[in-house]
Formats: structure tokens, sequence, C-alpha cells
């Protein structure tokens, strides 16, 4: 049961446009949410967060929004650029609880120069 | 910055070997985070340890085994590896500062290759 969906496998965008990448959960406990970007051969390096007590958070050209009673998330990266071009994960967890973090399947993004 | 350090990158195994992986978490990091990711899946969570200290378990085979030291490293011990083990193995760590807690850094990653 994949309580964290990207149902974007791929996605593919033009250089200086936004990108969009979105990701649904299903448990409610979730309360905190993370997205990671990933290069071939390297681990995952966090991008940005947001609590379940906000509905944006935004860091240079990443903003994060939350949509908690529709259970989704996306991540806006405005203007694109070549480099971030890498697989993009969507992360969720329960602050208090586990401390696990459970991911979605990811979404690789193309930046085309 | 000093990043997670893992070790081995690569490891080659046959069926039925052991294989020890290391992890040192960014200085001052309390906590470490085991995960492993299969071709085409995403990361799912094994083991954790918070002050050396078992904190959670995830989906981890009785076969492996995982411990944190007194300076805070990490080690995931597998015993009679399987084929279907053959896998990234990532370990993270986080801070135990007020806000940063909720935030895992990543390491590079072992590839596990089981012949």
């Amino acid at each position: 049961d994949q309580q964290v969906k990207q149902n974007s496998p791929s996605l593919s965008v033009q250089e200086g446009r936004i990108s969009i990448l979105n990701c649904d959960y299903t448990n409610s406990m979730f309360d905190y949410f993370l997205w990671y970007k990933k290069y071939p051969a390297e681990g995952p390096t966090f991008l940005i967060s947001i609590s379940s007590i906000k509905d944006k958070n935004e860091d240079g050209r990443f903003t994060v929004f939350l949509n908690k009673s529709a259970k989704h998330l996306s991540l806006h990266i405005v203007p694109s650029q070549p480099g971030d071009s890498a697989v993009y994960f969507c992360a969720s967890r329960r602050q208090g609880g586990s401390e696990k973090l459970v991911f979605g399947k990811g979404t690789k993004l193309t930046v085309n120069p | 910055a000093a990043g997670v350090i893992q070790s081995p990158r690569h490891l080659i195994k046959e069926k039925r070997e052991t294989a020890t992986l290391k992890c040192y978490p960014i200085p001052r990091h309390d906590t470490v985070y085991w995960y492993q990711q299969g071709p085409g899946q995403d990361p799912q969570f094994l083991i954790s340890f918070y002050e050396k200290m078992q904190s959670d378990k995830g989906s981890i085979p009785d076969r492996f085994s995982a411990q944190q030291f007194s300076d805070y490293h990490s080690e995931l011990n597998m015993s009679s590896l399987e084929l279907g083990d053959s896998a990234l193995y990532f370990c993270a760590s986080s801070s135990p500062t007020y806000g940063s807690r909720n935030i895992q850094y990543f390491g590079a990653g072992t590839r596990l290759s089981v012949l």
C-alpha cells in the first residue's frame, strides 16, 4: 500500500519555465513533508520541507504548497534550470511518532536548455 | 560542510555470504537511519538508532542486524545474503537541534550486488 504517491514518473520542462511536481498522501497522521532531489550515484539531497501547520514554504527558487484537506502537496521550481534535472522524491513522516520517512516513487525532472 | 559518509560505496558478494555496511553521521548528529532502495523503487526504511539505542524498526529481515556505536557511527550487518538483497543502502542522520530533527541528511549510499 503506497502511502505517498507521485503519479508522474517523469516531467520535462524548458529552461526558465516553472516546474511543478505533485505528491499525494493517504495517511492522515502524516504531519511533516519533505522534498529530496537525487542525482544518479548520489544519495537524496534535502531541498525543502513543510509542517502541516503551514500551507506554503518558500526557499529561493523552491516553493512547497500543502493542501491538507486534499492530502496533496506540490513543489514549484521557478525558474527551472538544467542543473535541476534529477529525480525528486516526496517524503512524509509523523512528528512525535515513528521517525521513519515514507517516500514516494519519485518523479524524474528533465529541464531542457 | 561535513556530510554523511558511507563505506564501502560498492560491494559485491556471493549468495549466503555476509556483508557489513558502515555509516558515519554528520558530526553532532545523534540519530542514524538505514534505508534500502531496490531498482526503480522508493527508499524503504529499515531501522534507526537514537543515542546508541534502537529507536524504530521497519521491514528489516531477521538476517540483518545493526547497531550504533559510542562515536555514533552505525553498522548494518547482513548475513545469508540472497539475490533479492541487491540494492542501494542509504544511511541518513539527523540533528538533535530543536526544529532540525525532522530533516534527515543522506549519505551517497552503498550499492550491494549479490551474485
